[in-house]
């Protein structure tokens, strides 16, 4: 099945520098990957996606990177606030029998934003 | 509209007892997956439900067991409570036959003590 590492586990940054997230997957078969925020107590909540077919897709201060040819990717945000402070997870969707889509989540990285 | 909502929010169960977690997709999705996210870890995949049947499932053990309604609500169901199985568990839905992001629920926090 897929395996979706994701580095680091913590990162600590100061109020308006960048903070970059970076999973790796296994199976080639993979052609979708959202990336999450679950802050204290809610549920994760989709924040971008980037398909097999994109290199690279930007929304206002978040970037997301796929390279596929060495199975990684990334999650850029820039300018970070402190309201930016959350878990953040990558994951890689795998089709499966059936037409269905089965996500598979990395371990999480805790932002922290200091002001 | 509201999006995915579960309850009950949080519960306390004695190990051995028996546990059903429910929980409502968001409208126009008829696709319904459960995870499991132990502290300090991503959401571990259970199973996934459509059209009223498990469609695909993950590494767990039968205790763990499901229903879908024809309303596509849905019910996890965890028999004989381990201590381990302590945990948030999440439900999410989406449209069927589409690779999309799922929309979650805030989740049921499931302590057994």
């Amino acid at each position: 099945g897929e395996n979706v590492e994701q580095h680091p586990s913590t990162l600590s940054v100061q109020e308006g520098d960048s903070a970059v997230i970076k999973c790796t997957y296994s199976d080639s078969a993979s052609n979708y990957f959202p990336w999450y925020k679950q802050e204290l107590g809610k549920g994760p909540q989709l924040i971008i996606d980037i398909r097999s077919n994109v290199g690279e897709k930007k929304d206002q201060r978040i970037a997301v990177t796929l390279n596929k040819t060495a199975k990684h990717f990334s999650l850029h945000i820039t300018e970070t606030q402190p309201e930016d402070s959350a878990v953040y997870f990558c994951a890689a969707s795998t089709p499966a029998s059936g037409g269905s889509y089965i996500p598979t989540f990395g371990r999480g990285t805790s932002l922290i934003v200091h002001p | 509209d509201a999006g995915v909502t579960q309850s009950p929010t949080h519960l306390i169960k004695t190990r051995g007892q028996q546990v059903t977690l429910r929980c409502s997709p968001k409208s126009g999705h008829d696709t319904v997956s459960w995870y499991q996210q132990a502290l300090g870890q991503g959401p571990q995949f259970i199973f996934q439900y459509y059209e009223e049947e498990e469609r695909q499932r993950g590494n767990f053990p039968d205790r763990f067991s499901g229903h879908q309604f024809p309303n596509y609500s849905s019910e996890l169901n965890v028999n004989a409570l381990l201590l381990g199985d302590s945990a948030l568990y999440l439900c999410a839905s989406s449209p069927t036959g589409a690779n999309y992001g799922y929309t979650f629920g805030s989740g049921t926090r499931l302590t057994v003590v």
